[in-house]
This record gives C-alpha cells, structure tokens and sequence, in this order.
C-alpha cells in the first residue's frame, strides 16, 4: 500500500516556542493532505485539509494562525504549532490518499510541551 | 450532519472469544465510504477494510468479518477467536462527501478491546 511519513515521531518543546511536523508521502503524489489532532484516550478529530499551492482549509474551531500548515509540493505537508502551550500536547497525525483509495496515515507525532 | 457512534467505550474478553464492534454511522449523502482502523498502543492507524455505500457485501479476511447493513446504518466488525494481539483501540469512520478523495474522515469515538490470556 501507499506509505506516509511523519516526522518526527515525538517532540518535547518549551512553551513559547514552535514545533513543526512533516508529513511525507513516500510512493505517490498528494494535492491534498489532512491533519488530525487526537488527545489522550480520545478520537482524532480533523484539524485542517492541506491544499498543494493554496491555502489550508480549517476545521471550525481550530486557530489557523496558531496552526500553520504549508504545502509547498505535491509530496509534503507540514504542521507548525506556533507558541506553543501545554494544551497543545497531543498526539497529531496526517494523512494523505492517493485519489479513490484509502486513507493512508503517517505513524503520527507525539508532542509534548513543558 | 455526519456522525460515526461507537457505543461501547471498553470490551474485555478472553482468549478465543468472538468479540463484535459495534459501529453506527449518520449521513444524508448517498454516496459515502467506511472504513475501520486499528490503532496499537504505538498510535499508528493501521487500516483494516474500506467499504462504499454501495456494496452491501459482507466481507471476511481470515479472522475479521463485517457487517454492512445500509437499513440500520451500521457497520460492525467481529474477530473471531481473538487473540492477545488483537488487543487496540479500534475506529470506525466515515468519508466525507467529496470528489471521491476519500482522505477526510469522520471517525467514531473508539472501542478499547482488551483480550486476556
């Protein structure tokens, strides 16, 4: 099947400070990319869709300016949680499709900030 | 609006025990996909099965069946003879209407399965 990469796996960042996450897909070209945001013991719930060339479209609810996502190419996504906070810790997870098929998830990254 | 509801929170079972996942989704759309995840205590999603609202077909992969029923608006997935590794938290979701990009997903809240020695 098609492979999603993520990095890095986990983070421990300071508060106040910007943590960024990649999502890759490996074997096949993606225009459009999710990202999911799941916190302890909870379901992932979608946080944006990452457009190749042109805006993130945000789900209600989420900060776009807190979360910035850029995808520059048909193969990369990222995340970059900007001053970021303990309430930001979670676990946050990307996706990509090659069209018509199933999701295919990154391994996920575990951000913890102190 | 679209909804995926899974009832039961935790299910423990022994052993060998067959064990069904109950998943109940809501959509006005005709045409939709579902799907269940694993998801291990390492937090990648690993996919099971994909579904459109169109197959009504029960499927079985070695150990895994599912249920598609389009009258009640479930899909359930029971493991036969589990074992201890079948020991996940499993979800069920729902694809948003689209152009057929089925990446963006609705899932149910999760069902803890822990099976025991």
């Amino acid at each position: 099947g098609a492979v999603v990469s993520q990095h890095p796996s986990w983070v421990i960042c300071k508060s106040g400070t910007s943590v960024k996450i990649e999502c890759r897909s490996l074997d096949f070209q993606a225009t459009t990319m999710f990202w999911y945001r799941q916190f302890p013991k909870q379901s992932l719930m979608l946080m944006a869709t990452s457009n190749e060339g042109s805006k993130a479209t945000y789900e209600q609810g989420v900060e776009k300016d807190k979360f910035l996502i850029n995808h520059a190419s048909l193969t990369l996504s990222t995340l970059t949680v900007t001053s970021a906070h303990p309430e930001d810790s979670s676990f946050y997870i990307c996706s990509a499709s090659p069209l018509r098929t199933e999701a295919f998830f990154g391994q996920g990254t575990r951000l913890t900030v102190v | 609006a679209q909804k995926v509801t899974q009832a039961q929170t935790e299910i423990s079972v022994v052993e060998k025990e067959d064990v069904t996942l109950d998943c109940v989704y809501e959509t006005r759309d005709t045409t939709y996909y579902l799907f269940w995840y694993k998801q291990p205590p390492s937090g990648e999603l690993v996919f099971l099965i994909r579904r459109n609202s169109f197959d009504e077909q029960n499927e079985i992969s070695g150990r895994y069946s599912w249920n598609f029923q389009k009258s009640t608006s479930s899909f359930n997935f029971t493991i036969t003879a589990s074992q201890v590794v079948d020991s996940a938290v499993y979800f069920c979701a729902l694809s948003v209407h689209g152009s057929g990009n089925t990446g963006k997903l609705i899932f149910g809240q999760g069902t803890t399965l822990q099976v025991k020695p």
